[in-house]
């Protein structure tokens, strides 16, 4: 399940199992959104990304949802693997800018 | 080569020191940004260098100074810093105006006494 905790939401699902992990943006001009994965010790890695002009886009294993009616991106990642494991953020750009605004974060936790 | 490399992994400083942190990609890129991430926090944008002429400043403080030598390299020069300046500092590239894909480095962990 999902918990809240002082800093940093937590999603922990069992191995093998879809995860979906949510974004709420803050800016209705944002036109352009990034999911990253962060590990541990590791700097932020790409996995996908979407433009406002989509409500979807898959990737292997990823795909991205994006509401623009309430200013909502999901993540979701099929049967989830131990390596899926990580914190996981969004990115809001505007106007295909260089300022990219990152959400708070969820940190994603595999069960075995 | 896809990756972007940071040096030094760990900084220890004192508030009076001056250090600098160093950034490098061989990708062809032409965007490089700095970013700072406090623990359990998300990554805050702080400059980005775009054909290596400054475009953005995040109103960081002066005490830490950007310089981009060549297309290649980006530092971050810090002189004295506060407790609170205490983060993990991240480089990262992009190949461009429109194209923002970034490639994240593994980080600079520094840490002011």
């Amino acid at each position: 399940g999902e918990s809240v905790g002082l800093h940093l939401p937590t999603l922990s699902v069992q191995e093998g199992d879809n995860s979906i992990i949510n974004c709420a943006y803050s800016n209705s001009a944002s036109d352009y959104f990034i999911w990253y994965k962060q590990e541990s010790g590791k700097g932020p890695q790409f996995i996908i990304d979407i433009r406002s002009n989509m409500d979807k886009r898959q990737g292997q294993r990823v795909t991205v949802l994006l509401n623009k009616t309430v200013k909502h991106l999901s993540l979701q990642i099929a049967a989830t693997q131990p390596g899926d494991s990580a914190v996981y953020f969004c990115a809001e750009n505007k106007n295909y800018g260089q300022n990219f605004v990152f959400g708070p974060g969820t940190r994603l936790s595999v069960l075995p | 080569d896809t990756e972007v490399t940071q040096t030094p992994k760990h900084l220890v400083m004192g508030m009076t020191n001056k250090k600098s942190l160093k950034c490098e990609q061989h990708m062809g890129h032409r965007a490089m940004y700095w970013y700072k991430q406090k623990a359990k926090k998300p990554p805050e944008l702080m400059f980005v260098y775009s054909y290596e002429k400054l475009s953005i400043n995040e109103s960081v403080p002066s005490r830490f100074s950007p310089e981009c030598p060549n297309s290649s390299l980006l530092n971050l020069h810090l002189h004295a810093l506060q407790p609170e300046d205490s983060a993990l500092y991240l480089c990262a590239s992009s190949q461009g105006e429109r194209s923002y894909e970034q490639y994240f480095g593994p980080g600079t962990r520094l840490t002011v006494t």
